[in-house]
């Protein structure tokens, strides 16, 4: 069973433009959930899709944003990139979200996308 | 707002000996208690969970309970190995809330 997908692995931008970063969840899973990595601020959750819907937002600006394709195929968004921005980016999904601990919630999550700021 | 406080790190430890990583919570609701790990290019990986108090997540030989007293999760090893080197995330969810909480993160180096 192949695990969570992310692509590109890596990508440069400069401030201003913006970026889409993709996720494929693991098939069979309906949640994907997207999460910031970054030294100086750690993990931080970004935002959570089921079928289609955003169930959960993070505290992040407006340029942030995020949609679910009918096969849970999921992207992010991010526009008026800043220096800021640069992390790496996390998708992780489940069976049905939730994040708690029963086995449907189980994250499971991609190797992200490294996203440079320059 | 819910948080969780880890041991700031980095930790170099030599190989078999004991290791304890701190981790203490703040949440509004009930919350499920896990530590992830993440290896060097790779994404997160869970390690072990604890949904209510007193009860003990263990794998690989890692183990962390669940101290409601305290709100505290600590994860302990008795003797690590090289392979055990990554990054150590203790995090919370409270149900319903789709999202998890991490802590900072803590780095583990284990010398031979």
């Amino acid at each position: 069973k192949a695990g969570v997908t992310q692509t590109p692995r890596y990508l440069i931008k400069t401030r201003g433009q913006q970026v889409t970063l993709s996720c494929s969840p693991i098939s069979g899973h309906r949640s994907v959930s997207w999460y910031q990595q970054t030294p100086g601020q750690g993990l931080q959750f970004l935002f959570e899709y089921f079928s289609e819907t955003q169930r959960n937002k993070g505290n992040f600006p407006g340029r942030f944003s995020g949609r679910q394709f009918s096969n849970s195929r999921s992207e992010m968004n991010v526009s008026t990139l800043e220096l800021g921005d640069s992390a790496l980016y996390l998708c992780a999904s489940s069976l049905v979200g939730g994040q708690g601990g029963s086995t449907n919630e189980k994250l499971f999550f991609g190797s992200g996308t490294q996203l440079s700021v320059l | 707002g819910d948080s969780v406080t880890q041991m700031e790190g980095p930790v170099t430890l030599s190989e078999e000996a004991f290791l304890t990583i701190n981790c203490t919570y703040t949440a509004t609701g009930y919350p499920s208690l896990f530590w992830y790990v993440q290896y060097p290019g790779e994404g997160l990986q869970l390690l072990l969970k604890a949904t209510k108090a007193d009860d003990k997540g263990s794998n690989k030989g890692f183990e962390a309970t669940y101290r409601k007293e305290t709100t505290s999760f600590h994860l302990e090893k008795g003797s690590v190995q090289v392979s055990d080197s990554a990054v150590y995330f203790c995090a919370l969810s409270v149900r319903g809330a789709q999202k998890l909480v991490f802590g900072q993160g803590t780095r583990l180096t284990i010398n031979p």
